[in-house]
């Protein structure tokens, strides 16, 4: 079955430093999102995107935060200068088409120390 | 918006023990799906059911729209069934961003 890529599985960055996760969706999906999860609290949901531009961001994303989808196949979440408060699981889904269910990376657990 | 509920919020299991997990939602939904949460952290999909049953191995859930809830079936569990489920659902509208329960808990002692 198909799966949704990230990477890496983990990483620990420097307060103020910049970071890049990354995401390989399936190939044939059209609408990419980005979720996190602050440990031991709800899912939120941080950005949609579709057609090379962001369709809906929450109110979590920021300036500090952008989305790119640079060559086609990639979908990368940036974080400008991160925060203590950025230390979450990151999750990248995509889907085909809207409301046929969403499939879902395992995430990326972001640490900023 | 959209509220989800999930029940119960913490379950401890013996290995083998069979177990019923609760999803409830305020409005009708176009998409609700099933996760688990393994306690590395990652996140695995399970069910994309708005309607009806589907079943996967041990693993099963039921979505009755009209009354809006569904539930997730774990039979004969194993420890490595450990983790947090998680109900979301899509709220009508373009984007259709997942609204997410607080999760079940699960234990699964050997």
């Amino acid at each position: 079955e198909p799966e949704v890529t990230q990477t890496p599985s983990h990483q620990v960055t420097q307060m103020g430093q910049e970071v890049i996760l990354r995401c390989v969706p399936i190939s044939n999906h059209l609408y990419f999102y980005w979720y996190r999860q602050i440990l031991g609290q709800k899912v939120e949901f941080l950005v949609s995107f579709y057609n090379n531009e962001i369709s809906e961001k929450s109110e979590i994303f920021d300036d500090q935060f952008s989305v790119e989808r640079p060559d086609g196949s990639n979908f990368t979440l940036k974080i400008r200068s991160t925060k203590l408060e950025d230390s979450a699981m990151y999750f990248c889904a995509s889907g085909w088409s809207l409301g046929y269910g969403y499939t879902f990376g395992s995430g990326t657990r972001l640490t900023v120390v | 918006g959209i509220q989800v509920e999930q029940s119960p919020p913490d379950l401890i299991l013996q290995e083998g023990a069979n177990s019923t997990l609760r999803c409830n939602f305020s409005d009708s939904v176009n998409n609700l799906q099933w996760f688990h949460q393994n306690p590395w952290g990652q996140l695995i999909n399970l069910f994309y059911i708005p309607s009806g049953t589907k079943q996967n191995g041990r693993l099963s859930a039921t979505t009755v729209a009209t009354e809006r809830y569904s539930l997730l079936y774990i039979s004969s569990s194993q420890t490595t069934d450990s983790g947090v489920y998680f109900c979301a659902v899509d709220r009508a509208g373009n984007n259709r961003k997942l609204i997410w329960g607080l999760g079940t808990s699960l234990a699964v002692n050997p």
